[in-house]
């Protein structure tokens, strides 16, 4: 079983749509990460949380927004979905920091 | 800014063919650089971690280096099970939290 699971794997939505992406963890990790990878551009970060109480915004979090609802569960959403936005997403965890990142499969976006 | 550079973009290696991934980086106190190897479909798997010049590391068939401006992922004798994508990525103390900065990655495809 994988550690950080994300779902959906792939999603096909519509432009102004509100959709989520979920991700759940079991390895215990306070600190978890949502990055978008595109071709050319490499991972960049949208928001991560050090623990339930403390969300943060990365570089690129503009029209996404977070929910931490437990330690293990972090979820991604798209308020209203705009074709850039289509892109692979993935979660990902750390026990600390300078520790590396465990990240899940992904999940593919297209914004139609 | 906080930069990291991956060259080759690509590389096609015949079975046996050892070479080297550069990973130059440009950041303002480095807290540890990473390797990562990506699979088509999947996300970025844990690999290694330097944290000064001079360190290296060693799994398997491949060997990381570091130096004050770029790192070194050699690969001896490589096998097909080897094809991926080799991501880079460094750790510096910005903006008051640990920010992480990825390079765009090289993609390695060892033909039989």
């Amino acid at each position: 079983d994988a550690d950080v699971t994300q779902t959906p794997r792939n999603r096909i939505t519509k432009t102004g749509k509100r959709i989520m992406l979920e991700c759940s963890q079991t390895k215990g990790h306070d600190r978890m990460y949502w990055y978008r990878q595109d071709p050319g551009l490499g991972l960049r970060l949208i928001y991560y949380s050090f623990d339930v109480k403390d969300i943060n915004k990365g570089e690129i979090s503009d029209g996404y927004s977070v929910s931490r609802q437990a330690q293990a569960k972090f979820s991604l959403s798209l308020e209203s979905a705009i074709p850039n936005q289509t892109a692979l997403y993935f979660c990902a965890t750390s026990p600390r920091a300078n520790s590396p990142l465990h990240f899940g499969n992904g999940t593919r976006l297209t914004v139609t | 800014e906080d930069q990291v550079t991956q060259s080759p973009e690509a590389l096609r290696l015949q079975e046996g063919e050892s070479s080297s991934l550069n990973c130059s980086y440009t950041v303002s106190g480095l807290r540890g650089l990473f390797w990562y190897r990506q699979d088509p479909g999947k996300g970025p798997e844990f690999l290694f971690t330097l944290y000064s010049a001079g360190e290296e590391k060693e799994k398997e068939r491949l060997k990381a280096t570091l130096t004050k401006k770029e790192s070194f992922l050699h690969i001896t004798a490589p096998k097909p099970e080897d094809s991926a994508t080799y991501l880079c990525a460094v750790q510096a103390y910005s903006g008051g939290y640990q920010k992480v900065t990825f390079g765009t990655g090289t993609k390695l495809q060892v033909i039989p």
